[in-house]
């Protein structure tokens, strides 16, 4: 099974500052990961696509790069709404598997 | 509007058997593939498989986790899926989500795009 691992587990930033989380992989997925939002008590929601496609309706304050094993989720300017636990995913291989979350508190 | 409805969950006992049901609409059901995820209170996400679509014979696919325990199907006429869970363990307590695996323009997978309201799956004597 492909292990996701994610940088940092917890992050604490303030309203408009710029965040990157890191996501890995054991093994090349190429570009097949997804970036997704989990507030509490909600389902999670689809931010990005393809490892860099931003989901229509997203803000564009989100974005993705990378491919094969390292990946990035940045928030360009922090709002009080991105206040949420973030997943990577990848599909590139049976079975999928999410990394173990990075949680992004607002100071 | 795209819509997926769960339903089914509960408190089982373990060894018991439960069938959660997702009732979709606002698109072509039987197009897509449609997966199970679940998520054990507290914790991360975890992938529980798949049910491919009519033009790749429904084929399915399953975590090591509940292979040979867990079956989904689905009925394209309901625009229906369905995840049967028997010999269930405690370690299955968990809200269970059925999602849409979302295709772009050129027909390559965009990841989970749609998620029902989740329901609540507790494994407990």
């Amino acid at each position: 099974d492909i292990q996701m691992t994610q940088s940092p587990s917890t992050l604490s930033a303030s309203v408009g500052d710029r965040v990157t989380i890191t996501c890995r992989a054991s093994e090349s997925v190429r570009i097949w990961l997804a970036w997704y939002q989990q507030q509490p008590g909600k389902a999670p929601k689809l931010l990005i696509s393809k490892a860099s496609s931003l989901e229509g309706g997203v803000p564009s304050r989100f974005s993705g790069s990378g491919s094969g094993t390292g990946f990035t989720l940045t928030i360009s300017s922090l709002q009080p709404d991105d206040s949420a636990t973030y997943y990577c995913q990848q599909f590139n291989s049976y079975p999928y598997t999410f990394g173990p979350g990075t949680n992004l508190e607002i100071k | 509007e795209v819509q997926l409805v769960q339903s089914g969950g509960g408190l089982v006992q373990p060894g018991g058997s439960l069938r959660l049901s997702c009732a979709v609409s606002g698109f072509t059901f039987r197009e897509y593939y449609m997966d199970w995820v679940r998520q054990a209170p507290g914790k991360g996400l975890e992938w529980v498989g798949r049910s491919r679509n009519e033009a790749n014979s429904y084929l399915t696919e399953y975590a090591a986790s509940v292979k040979g325990r867990f079956r989904i199907s689905r009925d394209d006429s309901q625009s229906s899926l369905f995840l049967q869970m028997n010999s269930l363990k405690t370690e299955d307590t968990a809200v269970y989500y059925c999602v849409r695996l979302g295709v772009d323009r050129e027909n390559y997978w965009r990841g989970f795009d749609f998620w029902g309201q989740g329901t609540m799956v507790t494994v407990s004597s």
